[in-house]
């Protein structure tokens, strides 16, 4: 079974600072996916990377992909109130796979 | 539809009894997705549809959890004889095609077991 442990699983900032969370795993992956989830929604896609060492741009927002597509990370640039949410990485093994996601983190942004 | 549509949104049923779960995907998306969220958890895989292939249903949690889709379009997840460990949000979700094209998820069903 393909775990994706992420990290920190909470964390409470103030309003301006920036901030990093991690998704790893012991496993390879084809692709991995970045998503965000309100309280009450379903969780909505803000990102996809599938080639090792790749980094992708959302704003203030900035993903990379590991070298050997094993872990990712997120990080955010001076964050705000609106990006206060639960932030989940989704692996695929191969295309005909269900996504395995980890458990999360709980992102608090204080005004 | 423009969204993946979940009905009903919350649920609460006593333990023992059979409880029916809805889901209505994007029209045109070929592959639809269950997964469970608990408390503090992640998304639990339950069961994946992809076209007219036979679903890929290991990870129902046990028998009583069952799932069709008809006509290659909504999907009805079916749990028998509830219990309190059933306790949770289920979300449903589809995609254009199975891959990196990312998921489309509905709101989810609250479903409570007392």
């Amino acid at each position: 079974t393909q775990l994706l442990e992420q990290s920190p699983q909470f964390l409470s900032i103030q309003e301006g600072e920036n901030l990093t969370v991690y998704c790893n795993s012991s496993s390879v992956f084809s692709s991995l996916q970045w998503y965000r989830q309100e309280p009450g929604e379903g969780p909505v896609l803000l990102v996809t990377v599938v080639t090792g060492g790749e980094v992708k741009k959302l704003k203030r927002l900035t993903f990379q992909f590991g070298d050997a597509r094993k872990d990712s990370s997120l990080h955010i640039t001076a964050a705000q109130p609106g990006d206060t949410g639960l932030y989940l990485c989704a692996g695929q093994n191969s295309g005909n796979t269900p996504l395995v996601f980890g458990k999360g983190t709980r992102l608090s942004v204080i005004a | 539809g423009a969204g993946v549509s979940q009905s009903p949104s919350n649920k609460v049923t006593e333990k023992g009894k059979d409880v029916e779960l809805r889901c209505d995907p994007i029209s045109g998306h070929t592959a639809l997705y269950w997964y469970r969220q608990s408390l503090g958890q992640g998304l639990e895989f339950l069961i994946y549809f992809q076209g007219n292939s036979a679903p890929d249903k290991s990870g129902l949690p046990s028998d009583r959890f069952s799932a069709e889709r008809t006509g290659g379009s909504v999907s009805t997840l079916t749990i028998q004889r509830t219990q309190q460990e059933d306790s949770a949000v289920y979300l449903c979700a589809s995609s254009l095609v199975p891959g990196a094209s990312g998921y489309t998820f509905g709101s989810g069903t609250r479903l409570t077991v007392v």
